[in-house]
């Protein structure tokens, strides 16, 4: 069975700091999304990954996949308000009909 | 584009009633739909995979008498909650899978927040 692991689950930082929230998965995957959700809306969309050392970034925000590790990370750089939200990465699974797992979500607060 | 609607956005309804949520893909076609269900603070869970023309998958321990999935054309599926009770409580996003041309992405709709009285 598949488990995504998310650290840490709540994470709260000041302005203009830096912080990485960390995506652990158990077993072999060909692709890693991550996802944003504001309260009461659903996802968007973020980043896909697709391959071993895959780096993406937009604005504050990079993400990065290391397969044989299994292991993806979100970097935020200077952290700023309109950025709290809950940050979820989400496991394709391979081979399958592309049913995603979840992990169990990162809930994160800038403070001004 | 890759653009996916889901109606109602929210929904009361009294226990012992039945409920039904549409999922539209509004420009592509999607063989594949998948409904989800989140808890407050919670992550999301796979209910039930749609597959266009056949019987609905669903996920261990998810009634499929009480969630009823169809998903008759390739733009269209329907999950209905029946005999509704409190506990069913909860945010219940779909999305749709794209095809070859839409990199065979998941495409998620706004949800629907259905309360249960």
């Amino acid at each position: 069975e598949l488990k995504v692991e998310q650290n840490p689950l709540f994470l709260s930082m000041q302005e203009g700091k830096n912080y990485t929230i960390y995506c652990n998965y158990s077993t072999t995957s060909d692709r890693l999304y991550w996802y944003r959700q504001d309260p009461g809306k659903s996802l968007e969309s973020l980043f896909v990954l697709l391959s071993n050392g895959a780096v993406k970034q937009e604005g504050r925000l990079m993400a990065s996949l290391d397969t044989k590790a299994r292991l993806s990370t979100l970097h935020i750089t200077a952290a700023v308000h309109d950025l709290s939200a809950t940050y979820f990465c989400a496991v394709d699974i391979s081979g399958s009909a592309r049913q995603l797992t979840f992990g169990s979500g990162t809930q994160l607060t800038v403070l001004p | 584009g890759a653009v996916v609607s889901q109606h109602p956005s929210w929904v009361i309804c009294k226990s012992g009633t039945s409920v039904k949520i549409e999922c539209r893909s509004l420009d592509f076609q999607a063989t594949t739909m998948f409904w989800y269900r989140q808890f407050p603070k919670q992550s999301l869970m796979l209910m039930a995979t749609s597959n266009e023309g056949s019987k609905a998958t669903y996920e261990q321990g998810v009634e499929k008498d009480k969630f009823l999935i169809n998903h008759a054309s390739l733009t269209l599926s329907t999950l209905t909650v029946t005999s509704a009770h409190p506990e069913d409580s909860s945010f219940y996003i779909c999305s749709a899978r794209g095809d070859v041309g839409q990199g065979y992405e998941q495409y998620f709709g706004p949800g629907t927040r259905l309360t249960v009285t």
